[in-house]
């Protein structure tokens, strides 16, 4: 079985730049979460996907950061424009249904360095 | 509000002794419990989790924890560190039903002295 796909892994801009992170989730999953890893501190959910409707949106800097995932597959994270502070890994994870029992499943990341 | 505490954010051990990290939580209701381990460049994996049912709870690579209601603390254990454990840990609490939401811990990176 396929695990979550994430691109790209590395990604550099400057800041005030727009970038777009992607994410596979494994096949079949009904629920995906973004979160931010920021160095030195665990991941920070930002959004959870229940198919294609938001469950969970409240860390979520709406001003900035914006997420789809059309037809409840693959997902796109949005940073527009980017702030010094965004530099953090983006980790990507899915699980089968999202109830509390679940095991989510993480893809590998993206690390986003904004100079 | 859900919060975790890991205690320590290095820990250093040498080859084949044991292994202890530690997490402690706080919650208004007793919650659902994980530990994952993130290696380098990788994603993260579960190691176990407690739900419901027998406390003490056995995950892969031979690591165990145990759910202690009264201190408020899952720590996870290994009887024999190996050098393939270097990693770093993370604790996590979820509310017992509905929609699962993680609360990570800030993590302890564990390094195997040979």
């Amino acid at each position: 079985e396929a695990g979550v796909a994430q691109s790209p892994r590395y990604k550099i801009i400057e800041k005030r730049q727009s970038v777009a992170f992607w994410c596979n989730p494994i096949s079949g999953h009904a629920t995906l979460y973004w979160y931010q890893q920021i160095l030195g501190q665990g991941p920070k959910l930002l959004i959870q996907f229940q198919n294609n409707g938001v469950v969970d949106d409240s860390q979520l800097p709406k001003d900035r950061f914006s997420a789809e995932r059309l037809k409840g597959v693959d997902s796109t994270l949005k940073i527009q424009p980017a702030k010094l502070e965004d530099s953090a890994v983006y980790l990507c994870a899915s699980s089968r249904v999202g109830q509390s029992t679940d095991t989510q499943y993480f893809g590998p990341g993206t690390r986003l360095t904004v100079l | 509000a859900q919060s975790v505490t890991q205690l320590g954010s290095h820990v250093s051990v040498s080859e084949g002794a044991l292994v202890l990290l530690r997490c402690n939580y706080s919650s208004s209701v007793p919650p659902y419990l994980f530990w994952y381990v993130q290696y380098p460049n990788q994603g993260l994996q579960l190691l176990l989790k407690y739900t419901t049912g027998a406390t003490l709870v056995k995950g892969i690579n031979g690591f165990e924890a145990e759910f202690k209601k009264s201190e408020t603390s899952f720590h996870l254990t290994k009887p024999s560190a190996h050098m393939s454990d270097a990693a770093e840990y993370f604790c996590a609490v979820s509310d017992p039903g509905g929609a699962q939401k993680l609360v990570f811990g800030q993590g302890t990176r564990l390094t195997i002295n040979p």
